[in-house]
């Protein structure tokens, strides 16, 4: 079976500090990949998502990048962090070709101080 | 461009009662997907239940079912003999058919309250 792994769970770093989360699945090949950022209490943002190795495209312009090194893995990244960067960030997998649903990672807390 | 309203930004029920939540979509395609997701104090986001579009047919998953009315455009989620545990935020979300990005579009979400 497929999982979907993000690490790490809580991270607090400060202002102007870089960031690297990641995010890998396990038990299928060539899955979209997505970041998603989440205010408390309120929806989600889609940040970036992937269809292939290198294919990045990004839904909003910020301080934030992502790569995909490997099939399997995202990086969500940062070479200095702002305050409005804090959120919660989630990681979502889904199969390149039909039309299942996202499945989620656990998400990663992130708290910029 | 497709948009997912929901309307309800709290929604409470009694324990053992039910409780419809809803959601309407805005779209110009035919042949389209949607999902109810369930976010815990977790925060984990887990699928709860998915309706193609092409089925006339209600999703129905235990305690959960929806009432998918396509020429209204609105996908409801009713959840029957709510339990405590059932207490989250619930996402309505609308993937495009043809989509070979897998984009999911989301609504702002409702919080339901489960009292004992």
């Amino acid at each position: 079976s497929q999982t979907i792994h993000q690490w790490p769970a809580t991270l607090v770093q400060p202002v102007g500090s870089p960031l690297s989360l990641e995010c890998t699945v396990e038990g299928t090949s060539n899955p979209n990949l997505y970041w998603y950022r989440q205010a408390a209490g309120r929806g989600l943002q889609l940040l970036f998502y992937s269809v292939g190795i290198g294919q990045i495209s990004s839904e909003v312009p910020q301080n934030l990048s992502a790569s995909r090194p490997q099939d399997r893995q995202f990086i969500l990244s940062s070479k200095k962090l702002l305050l409005s960067d804090s959120g919660f960030y989630l990681c979502a997998w889904s199969p390149l070709t039909g039309w299942q649903p996202q499945h989620f990672g656990d998400g990663t807390r992130l708290s910029i101080l | 461009a497709q948009t997912v309203t929901q309307s309800q930004p709290e929604m409470s029920v009694q324990e053992a009662e039910t409780v419809t939540l809803s959601c309407t979509y805005d779209t110009s395609e035919s042949d389209y997907y949607l999902f109810w997701y369930k976010q815990p104090p977790s925060r984990q986001m887990i699928l709860v239940i998915r309706q193609e579009a092409y089925k006339q047919q209600n999703a129905t998953e235990n305690r959960f079912s929806v009432n998918f009315q396509k020429a209204a455009k609105s996908f409801s989620l009713k959840i029957s003999d709510s339990q405590l545990g059932d207490a989250a935020m619930y996402f309505c979300a609308y993937r495009r058919g043809s989509s070979n990005t897998g984009k999911l579009i989301f609504g702002q979400g409702t919080t339901l309250q489960v009292k004992p």
